[in-house]
Protein backbone atom coordinates (compact mmCIF):
# COMPACT_ATOMS: atom_id res chain seq x y z
CA UNK A 1 0.00 0.00 0.00
CA UNK A 2 1.20 3.27 -1.17
CA UNK A 3 -0.33 5.89 0.80
CA UNK A 4 0.81 10.27 -0.39
CA UNK A 5 0.48 13.17 1.37
CA UNK A 6 1.47 16.39 1.15
CA UNK A 7 -0.92 18.24 -1.35
CA UNK A 8 -2.49 21.37 -0.96
CA UNK A 9 -2.53 25.29 -2.11
CA UNK A 10 1.05 26.14 -2.79
CA UNK A 11 2.55 29.65 -3.80
CA UNK A 12 4.55 30.49 -7.11
CA UNK A 13 8.10 30.79 -6.17
CA UNK A 14 7.19 28.42 -3.18
CA UNK A 15 8.57 24.54 -2.15
CA UNK A 16 6.30 22.18 -1.18
CA UNK A 17 7.26 18.49 0.20
CA UNK A 18 5.24 15.53 -0.40
CA UNK A 19 5.33 12.06 1.45
CA UNK A 20 4.75 8.64 0.19
CA UNK A 21 4.43 6.24 3.38
CA UNK A 22 4.73 2.75 2.23
CA UNK A 23 3.43 -0.80 3.72
CA UNK A 24 4.30 -4.13 2.65
CA UNK A 25 7.61 -3.96 0.94
CA UNK A 26 10.57 -1.92 2.14
CA UNK A 27 11.49 1.18 0.05
CA UNK A 28 15.23 0.64 0.29
CA UNK A 29 15.06 -2.39 -2.37
CA UNK A 30 12.56 -1.33 -4.34
CA UNK A 31 12.49 1.23 -7.56
CA UNK A 32 10.26 4.25 -6.59
CA UNK A 33 9.34 6.88 -8.21
CA UNK A 34 6.80 9.65 -8.38
CA UNK A 35 4.70 10.50 -11.41
CA UNK A 36 2.30 13.68 -11.95
CA UNK A 37 -0.95 14.57 -13.80
CA UNK A 38 -1.97 17.83 -14.40
CA UNK A 39 -5.76 18.67 -14.47
CA UNK A 40 -7.05 17.01 -17.71
CA UNK A 41 -4.20 15.58 -18.70
CA UNK A 42 -1.56 13.04 -18.97
CA UNK A 43 0.82 10.90 -17.18
CA UNK A 44 4.29 12.47 -16.75
CA UNK A 45 7.28 10.54 -14.93
CA UNK A 46 8.83 13.16 -12.07
CA UNK A 47 11.62 11.23 -10.53
CA UNK A 48 13.28 7.80 -9.74
CA UNK A 49 14.79 6.10 -6.55
CA UNK A 50 16.77 3.40 -6.94
CA UNK A 51 17.70 1.04 -4.98
CA UNK A 52 21.29 2.32 -4.76
CA UNK A 53 20.24 5.45 -3.46
CA UNK A 54 20.95 7.18 -7.00
CA UNK A 55 18.47 9.22 -8.46
CA UNK A 56 16.71 10.40 -11.70
CA UNK A 57 14.64 13.28 -12.86
CA UNK A 58 12.72 14.75 -15.31
CA UNK A 59 13.45 17.77 -17.11
CA UNK A 60 10.73 19.71 -15.52
CA UNK A 61 11.88 19.21 -12.62
CA UNK A 62 15.93 18.98 -12.71
CA UNK A 63 17.92 20.94 -10.56
CA UNK A 64 14.68 22.72 -8.49
CA UNK A 65 14.09 18.93 -7.35
CA UNK A 66 14.53 16.78 -5.03
CA UNK A 67 13.80 13.33 -3.93
CA UNK A 68 14.76 11.07 -1.16
CA UNK A 69 13.45 8.26 1.27
CA UNK A 70 13.66 7.40 5.22
CA UNK A 71 14.21 3.89 5.67
CA UNK A 72 13.73 3.62 8.95
CA UNK A 73 10.24 5.33 8.20
CA UNK A 74 9.74 3.13 5.29
CA UNK A 75 8.84 6.43 3.56
CA UNK A 76 9.28 8.24 0.11
CA UNK A 77 9.75 11.68 0.01
CA UNK A 78 9.67 14.90 -2.91
CA UNK A 79 10.54 17.97 -2.93
CA UNK A 80 10.23 20.51 -5.18
CA UNK A 81 11.53 24.57 -5.76
CA UNK A 82 10.18 27.13 -7.50
CA UNK A 83 6.82 26.17 -7.99
CA UNK A 84 5.01 27.78 -10.71
CA UNK A 85 1.27 26.92 -12.34
CA UNK A 86 2.92 23.69 -14.53
CA UNK A 87 3.23 21.82 -11.17
CA UNK A 88 -0.51 21.79 -10.88
CA UNK A 89 -1.17 18.12 -10.80
CA UNK A 90 -2.50 14.88 -8.36
CA UNK A 91 1.06 13.64 -8.13
CA UNK A 92 1.44 9.74 -7.54
CA UNK A 93 4.30 7.30 -5.87
CA UNK A 94 4.68 4.58 -7.39
CA UNK A 95 6.79 0.97 -7.47
CA UNK A 96 8.06 -0.24 -10.78
CA UNK A 97 8.03 -3.86 -10.11
CA UNK A 98 9.56 -5.37 -13.13
CA UNK A 99 12.61 -2.80 -13.40
CA UNK A 100 15.56 -4.27 -15.45
CA UNK A 101 13.28 -6.49 -17.73
CA UNK A 102 11.25 -4.01 -18.87
CA UNK A 103 9.24 -1.42 -17.18
CA UNK A 104 6.37 -1.11 -15.21
CA UNK A 105 4.19 0.68 -12.57
CA UNK A 106 2.34 -2.58 -10.54
CA UNK A 107 2.05 -0.45 -7.03
CA UNK A 108 0.08 3.14 -7.42
CA UNK A 109 -1.15 5.44 -4.69
CA UNK A 110 -4.07 7.23 -4.27
CA UNK A 111 -2.11 10.62 -5.74
CA UNK A 112 -2.38 13.98 -3.74
CA UNK A 113 -3.45 17.09 -5.42
CA UNK A 114 -1.15 19.80 -5.64
CA UNK A 115 -2.51 23.35 -6.95
CA UNK A 116 -0.03 26.36 -7.53
CA UNK A 117 -1.86 29.30 -7.34
CA UNK B 1 13.95 13.12 -26.52
CA UNK B 2 12.04 9.57 -27.35
CA UNK B 3 8.10 10.55 -27.54
CA UNK B 4 5.24 7.42 -27.59
CA UNK B 5 2.28 8.57 -29.67
CA UNK B 6 -1.59 7.61 -29.14
CA UNK B 7 -4.66 8.25 -30.99
CA UNK B 8 -6.72 10.55 -28.51
CA UNK B 9 -9.71 8.47 -28.69
CA UNK B 10 -11.12 5.23 -30.05
CA UNK B 11 -14.58 4.18 -30.18
CA UNK B 12 -15.88 0.62 -30.10
CA UNK B 13 -19.58 -1.31 -29.65
CA UNK B 14 -19.58 -3.76 -26.54
CA UNK B 15 -18.62 -7.32 -27.36
CA UNK B 16 -16.31 -5.84 -30.08
CA UNK B 17 -12.67 -5.96 -30.31
CA UNK B 18 -10.68 -2.62 -29.01
CA UNK B 19 -7.33 -1.42 -31.13
CA UNK B 20 -5.29 1.24 -29.02
CA UNK B 21 -2.15 1.91 -30.70
CA UNK B 22 1.27 3.37 -30.05
CA UNK B 23 4.09 4.31 -31.81
CA UNK B 24 7.41 5.13 -31.22
CA UNK B 25 11.02 4.88 -33.02
CA UNK B 26 12.14 1.72 -32.56
CA UNK B 27 9.85 0.84 -30.21
CA UNK B 28 10.07 -3.21 -30.78
CA UNK B 29 13.10 -2.87 -28.89
CA UNK B 30 12.06 -1.64 -26.07
CA UNK B 31 9.29 -3.47 -23.64
CA UNK B 32 6.01 -1.49 -23.44
CA UNK B 33 3.55 -1.36 -20.45
CA UNK B 34 0.40 -0.78 -20.80
CA UNK B 35 -2.25 1.34 -17.82
CA UNK B 36 -6.14 1.87 -17.80
CA UNK B 37 -7.24 4.78 -15.85
CA UNK B 38 -10.79 5.57 -14.87
CA UNK B 39 -11.76 9.06 -13.53
CA UNK B 40 -10.69 10.10 -10.24
CA UNK B 41 -9.09 7.07 -9.78
CA UNK B 42 -5.34 5.74 -9.88
CA UNK B 43 -3.88 3.66 -13.02
CA UNK B 44 -4.04 0.19 -13.10
CA UNK B 45 -1.36 -1.77 -14.91
CA UNK B 46 -2.82 -4.32 -17.24
CA UNK B 47 -0.17 -5.16 -19.68
CA UNK B 48 3.46 -5.59 -18.90
CA UNK B 49 6.48 -6.83 -21.04
CA UNK B 50 4.78 -6.11 -24.23
CA UNK B 51 2.02 -8.69 -23.75
CA UNK B 52 1.75 -9.89 -20.55
CA UNK B 53 -1.21 -9.61 -17.83
CA UNK B 54 -1.17 -9.11 -14.21
CA UNK B 55 -2.89 -12.30 -12.49
CA UNK B 56 -6.28 -9.95 -11.88
CA UNK B 57 -6.44 -8.68 -15.16
CA UNK B 58 -9.40 -10.24 -17.51
CA UNK B 59 -7.82 -12.19 -20.76
CA UNK B 60 -9.76 -10.29 -23.07
CA UNK B 61 -6.63 -7.21 -22.26
CA UNK B 62 -3.67 -8.39 -24.80
CA UNK B 63 -0.69 -6.81 -26.22
CA UNK B 64 1.58 -6.98 -29.14
CA UNK B 65 4.57 -4.66 -29.77
CA UNK B 66 6.99 -4.41 -33.18
CA UNK B 67 8.64 -2.74 -35.33
CA UNK B 68 7.45 0.89 -34.08
CA UNK B 69 4.25 0.22 -32.91
CA UNK B 70 2.54 -1.23 -30.29
CA UNK B 71 -0.96 -2.19 -29.46
CA UNK B 72 -3.56 -3.17 -26.33
CA UNK B 73 -6.07 -5.48 -27.80
CA UNK B 74 -9.85 -5.35 -25.78
CA UNK B 75 -11.38 -8.39 -27.25
CA UNK B 76 -15.36 -8.96 -26.44
CA UNK B 77 -15.32 -5.00 -25.16
CA UNK B 78 -17.63 -4.29 -22.20
CA UNK B 79 -18.86 -0.91 -20.44
CA UNK B 80 -16.32 -1.20 -17.18
CA UNK B 81 -13.86 -1.14 -20.08
CA UNK B 82 -13.92 2.60 -21.04
CA UNK B 83 -11.34 4.39 -19.62
CA UNK B 84 -8.07 6.22 -20.24
CA UNK B 85 -5.39 3.87 -21.79
CA UNK B 86 -1.45 5.06 -21.66
CA UNK B 87 1.17 2.87 -22.92
CA UNK B 88 4.88 2.95 -21.39
CA UNK B 89 8.37 2.49 -21.98
CA UNK B 90 11.53 3.11 -20.51
CA UNK B 91 14.21 5.10 -22.35
CA UNK B 92 17.72 5.42 -21.25
CA UNK B 93 17.82 8.99 -21.87
CA UNK B 94 14.05 9.98 -20.99
CA UNK B 95 14.12 7.18 -18.44
CA UNK B 96 10.03 6.98 -18.20
CA UNK B 97 7.86 7.90 -21.33
CA UNK B 98 4.34 7.69 -21.55
CA UNK B 99 2.16 8.06 -24.13
CA UNK B 100 -0.51 10.86 -24.50
CA UNK B 101 -3.40 8.92 -23.73
CA UNK B 102 -6.70 7.76 -25.45
CA UNK B 103 -9.99 7.76 -24.11
CA UNK B 104 -11.87 4.64 -24.98
CA UNK B 105 -15.60 4.89 -25.83
CA UNK B 106 -17.77 2.05 -25.54
CA UNK B 107 -21.11 2.46 -26.84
Amino acid sequence: QLIESGGGLHQPGGSLRLSCAVSGFSVKTAFMSWVRQAPGKGLEWVSLMYPTGGTDYSDSVKGRSSISRDNSKNTLYLEINRLTAADTAVYFCARDTYFGSGTAFVHWGQGTLVSVS
Amino acid sequence: SFELTQPPSESVSPGQTAYIACSGDNLGTKFVSWYQQKPGQSPVLVIFQDDKRPPEIPMRFSGSNSGNRATLTISGTQDVDEADYYCQAWDSTDFYVFGSGTHLTVL
